[in-house]
Formats: C-alpha cells, structure tokens, sequence
C-alpha cells in the first residue's frame, strides 16, 4: 500500500536559519511528489511538485526539494527561513491507477523563533 | 480559471444529528474528487476519492458516507454524527496527473 512519512513531527528553527523537512515514501511505481503548505485554519497550497525530469525542484516561497529515488525521499528545503514560513508542511505522493488517489503524510508543524 | 468551492466554513452539530457537506468545481470538467480529514494535530487522511459521476472509492470505513450526484458536485454526508467525527474537513480536486486543489475547509464540531 502506498504511504508517505514525515518523520519530524515539529520542528523549531531560527529565522535565517535553514531548513530541511524529511519526507519518505512508499509506492511500487515512480510516484509523483508534491509538498504543501497550511497556515492556521485554512486550506492547503501547493509549494512544488515532482512528475519526473530533474530531481531537484523549485517551488514558490524559495522552497526546493529533492527526489533521492534510492533513498525513497522528497526533503524540502529552505536556506533561509522567515518568521511567516512558519506553518503545518504536507508531504504527499499521487498514487492509484492514474494517480488519481492523493496519500498525504502527517505533516511537520514548523515554528520560527524570531 | 478552475476554483472549488466547500461549504460551510463552520459547522456546529448535535451528536446523532445528520451531515451533508458540499464541494463543487468551477472551470473543469471530469476533475478527479477528494474528502480529507484533519483531526486536530493530524495529518490528512483520505476518506473518498472519485474519479466520475457515481464512482465513490472509501479509504477508511467510518460513520462517512460520500456521493458525486454530478460531474463537479462531491457530497459528504453522515445519518448519525459521532463526536469522533469532530475535526477539519477539506474537499479537493485533481485532473489527470496533477496536483490536488484544496478548497478552504469545514470546521465540524460535534457536541
């Protein structure tokens, strides 16, 4: 079955300092990846995505990401952190037939200390 | 454009009250449909996923039930909420391989 880990549940790092968010998957085909981002009672946004080509992907908000197929990992990084990056981040993989069936991970809540 | 739309924002129910919780999409057509739950200090779990009209996938088997009476309609409903049902719930839409489009949640209290 297809499942997706974020082993940090939370995570507090200094503004300016930067970040690394851990995310591991498990599916049999190449999966497509995606991160998220959710601020406080609302909906999610996409940060970036990964369907295939260059392993290293750019997302908004100068967030970049990883595919390690060996490693069955997606890490999201940041070199800097602001103090409004500060939010619940969602790793998840397209799955299914035709990847229609969208499996999240349980998320890294990221504080920012001032 | 394409944008979804999930109503109500906020929702306060009884225990053993019925649900129905509704999710359309504008701008697309055919889209790929999803229920999520986050309970408080979770993760998103997947409850259905659609990929057409009447064609309802469950991922969990609960107290939920959900319908897709139209292309772009997805219905979410309960005959007898528990207080376990209690949490956030996020409609979404996908179409073909791309990424999943969230609408802004319902936050369901159940007393």
């Amino acid at each position: 079955a297809q499942s997706v880990t974020q082993p940090d549940i939370h995570i507090t790092v200094s503004e300016g300092a930067s970040l690394e968010l851990r995310c591991n998957y498990s599916y049999g085909a190449t999966p497509y990846l995606f991160w998220y981002v959710q601020s406080p009672g609302q909906g999610l946004q996409l940060l970036l995505k990964y369907f295939s080509g260059d392993t290293l992907v750019q997302g908004i908000k100068g967030f970049e990401a990883e595919f390690k197929r060996s490693q069955s990992s997606f890490n999201l990084r940041k070199p800097s952190v602001h103090w409004s990056d500060a939010a619940e981040y969602f790793c998840a993989v397209g799955a299914g037939t035709s990847y229609d069936k969208v499996i999240f991970g349980p998320g890294t809540s990221l504080s920012v200390i001032p | 454009s394409q944008t979804i739309h999930q109503w109500p924002a906020t929702l306060v129910q009884p225990v053993g009250s019925p649900l129905s919780l509704e999710c359309t999409v504008e701008g697309t057509s055919n889209p790929n449909l999803y229920w999520y739950r986050q309970a408080a200090g979770r993760g998103l779990q997947l409850l259905f996923y659609s990929v057409g009209i009447g064609q309802i996938s469950s991922e969990v088997p609960q107290n939920l039930s959900a319908s897709r009476p139209q292309d772009r309609q997805f219905i979410l409903s309960s005959k007898k909420l528990l207080l376990s049902d209690s949490g956030f719930y996020l409609c979404a839409w996908s179409k073909g391989q791309t990424e999943a489009f969230f609408g802004q949640g319902t936050r369901l209290t159940v007393v």
